[in-house]
């Protein structure tokens, strides 16, 4: 499978929000309502954000929320804190017990 | 909650193999799957197989499908996975993730190729 689409890199103001895109296709963003999303800090391992394009685990604040149209899903952060700078990925379910991430988008907290 | 601890930092020649473990602790690892994911320097996050307990198989990406092993020891909670044939471009940090949400994650093992 190819991977996401996701842009490099995004940045916003403290207090102000910022949305992420993350493109995919019909067979695997499109098709399956299981697209997920995970922070990382550098040196970190991931942590999941998003799960099932909208859901949150427990302890991941509402200022983070996803969402999907068609091909593409998004990921809104509100109310922007310096921590939240990091980069982003997402990830579709993709058929067949596989999955497929995207490039990352690095978040700049201005 | 379950938590991951992954085996420590490997160096490897070309043409060789690495074996990376990813023991659970909180919970069985009977009832659910251990993904892998590899993060080269600098770069995203990339899915290249799990291992289904539940089912006792197995899913590979393609890319790696001639190349990998992924099984798991279940009286030891134990998941690992088997590159072979590397190369510099498996130059990597290796993940382990927990269960269809791949939540939490291991802490990750470096895998360096060099000769």
């Amino acid at each position: 499978q190819s991977a996401l689409t996701q842009p490099p890199s995004a940045s916003g103001s403290p207090g102000h929000s910022v949305t992420f895109s993350c493109t995919g296709t019909s067979s695997d963003v499109g098709a399956f309502d299981r697209v997920s999303w995970f922070q990382q800090h550098p040196g970190k391992a991931p942590k999941l954000m998003i799960y099932e394009v909208n859901k949150r685990p427990s302890g991941i604040p509402d200022r983070f929320s996803g969402s999907k149209s068609g091909n593409t899903a998004s990921l809104t952060v509100s109310a922007l804190q310096a921590e939240d700078e990091a980069y982003y990925y997402c990830s579709s379910y993709a058929g067949g017990n596989s999955w497929v991430f995207g490039g990352g988008t690095k978040l700049t907290v201005l | 909650q379950v938590q991951l601890m992954q085996s420590g930092a490997e160096v490897k020649k070309p043409g060789s193999s690495v074996r990376v473990s990813c023991q659970a602790s909180g919970d069985t690892i009977s009832d659910y799957s251990i993904n892998w994911v590899r993060q080269a320097p600098g770069q995203g996050l990339e899915w290249m197989g799990a291992f289904i307990s539940l089912l006792g198989t197995t899913k590979v990406a393609q890319k790696f499908q001639d190349r990998i092993t992924l099984w798991a020891e279940k009286s030891t909670d134990t998941a690992f996975m088997e590159l072979n044939s590397l190369t510099s471009d498996d130059t990597a940090t290796y993940f382990c993730a927990w269960g269809n949400w791949f939540d939490p994650w291991g802490p990750g093992t470096l895998v360096t190729v060099s000769s």
